[in-house]
Order: C-alpha cells, then sequence, then structure tokens
C-alpha cells in the first residue's frame, strides 16, 4: 500500500541535543511538507519541498533544517537552536505543489518531548 | 489569528445526531478541504469544496461554502461513535512565490456518545 512512513512514533531529546525525524514516501508525490502541531492547535508549517534538492522555510523554520536528496525522503532535524521542541510532528505530501487542488496526505506523525 | 479558525471548539453529540462545524478564513482561497484526525494519528483527507462551489456531498459529508462571507460549514449526518476525531479545515491559496499554500485552522473535537 501507498503511504507516508514517519518514525520514530516516540523521540526524546537532552538538552543540546539534535535530532533527525524521518519521512519516507511510496506515492511518487513531488511535494513534502513538515509541520507542528501543539496540544489543541492547528497545523503550523515549518518547511516544504516542491521538488528534489530544493526546500523553502514555512512560518516557523527557526530551530529546524530539511534536506531532500531523494524524491521519497524528506527528513528534519531538530537542531538545539529550537528551544521549546516538545510537539507533535506530522509529515505530509502532496502530488504536485504548483497545482492547487490537491490533497495532502499524511504521516502518523513523529511525538517529540524533551528529557 | 489563524487564516482558518473552526467554531465550535468542541461538540458532544448522541449517535445518529447531526454534527455541524463550521470555518472562517480572512483572505481569498482557490479552494478549501477538510480534514480529520483520530487521536494520536496524522490527518486524513476527506473533501474538497472550489472556491467557484457552493456545496459539495461526499457520502454522509456535506460541505458548503460563501466566499463572500470568507466561511464554510462540514455537517456530517447521522453521526457514529466512529467519527469520533478532530476536524480541521485548511485553506488553499495561491502565492507570490507561484506555489499554493495551506493554512490549517484550530480544529473541532467532536465526540458522538453512542
Amino acid at each position: 500500500d501507498g503511504g507516508i512512513t514517519q518514525s520514530p512514533k516516540y523521540l526524546f531529546r537532552k538538552e543540546g541535543q539534535n535530532v533527525t525525524l524521518s519521512c519516507e514516501q511510496n506515492l511518487n508525490h513531488d511535494a513534502m511538507y513538515w509541520y507542528r502541531q501543539d496540544p489543541g492547535q492547528g497545523l503550523r508549517l515549518i518547511y516544504y519541498s516542491q521538488i528534489v534538492n530544493d526546500f523553502q522555510k514555512g512560518d516557523i523554520a527557526e530551530g529546524y533544517s530539511v534536506s531532500r536528496e531523494k524524491k521519497e525522503s524528506f527528513p528534519l532535524t531538530v537542531t538545539s537552536a529550537q528551544k521549546n521542541p516538545t510537539a507533535f510532528y506530522l509529515c505530509a505530501s502532496s502530488m504536485w505543489a504548483l497545482t492547487s487542488n490537491q490533497p495532502q496526505h499524511f504521516g502518523d506523525g513523529t511525538r517529540l518531548s524533551i528529557l | 489569528s489563524q487564516q482558518g479558525e473552526e467554531d465550535p471548539q468542541a461538540l458532544s453529540i448522541q449517535e445518529g445526531e447531526n454534527a455541524t462545524m463550521n470555518c472562517s478564513y480572512k483572505t481569498s482561497i482557490n479552494n478549501l478541504q477538510w480534514y480529520r484526525q483520530n487521536s494520536g494519528r496524522g490527518l486524513v483527507h476527506l473533501i474538497l469544496i472550489r472556491s467557484n462551489e457552493r456545496e459539495k456531498h461526499s457520502g454522509r459529508l456535506r460541505v458548503t461554502l460563501d466566499t463572500s462571507k470568507k466561511s464554510s460549514s462540514l455537517l456530517i449526518t447521522a453521526s457514529r461513535a466512529a467519527d469520533t476525531a478532530s476536524y480541521f479545515c485548511a485553506t488553499v491559496s495561491y502565492t507570490t512565490s507561484g506555489t499554493y499554500k495551506y493554512i490549517f485552522g484550530t480544529g473541532t473535537r467532536l465526540k458522538v456518545l453512542a
């Protein structure tokens, strides 16, 4: 079955540590996205990528970094510069970012907490 | 405040009743989408309505869009306990960089009591 796989499901970060969240899709989608969800809140866009080797900052990119070396993969690194990283992180993809009538497909998220 | 704001924030109904959720937004849009999120899971796309459409149906879902009032509503008819989830609207708008931006609202938590 095609879909988006996020790993790990739960992740703990120590002070001063960088951690990387994995996102892999086998939907052959061009566009991929990272969102942050805080309790009782909507989703806020961290980074997005329309094509391999290209990505753009979203609304809350500070303290995060991404790469897009392969179409299937869009890992997110939460750096030590992100002082409040505790949240639920969701990865999504859509067929093509340059047309509007595309639903986004989501993974099941990674819950990140500080030790 | 956010582009998409749902109301009510929380809704509790009996099985078999209808559930109505509303979404208001601020800027012009290309389309509006509704998503569902079960606890601890990712979002699942439910339905998309284009800016030139006024109403759309899919199974027990009915979505309306009023661009003059910048609002949309999602109606779930004959609700079931399995409909218990959070529901989010997402507006899709064209940006100056030539892409389309999705902005998600804060969600309505629906609880359907058996």
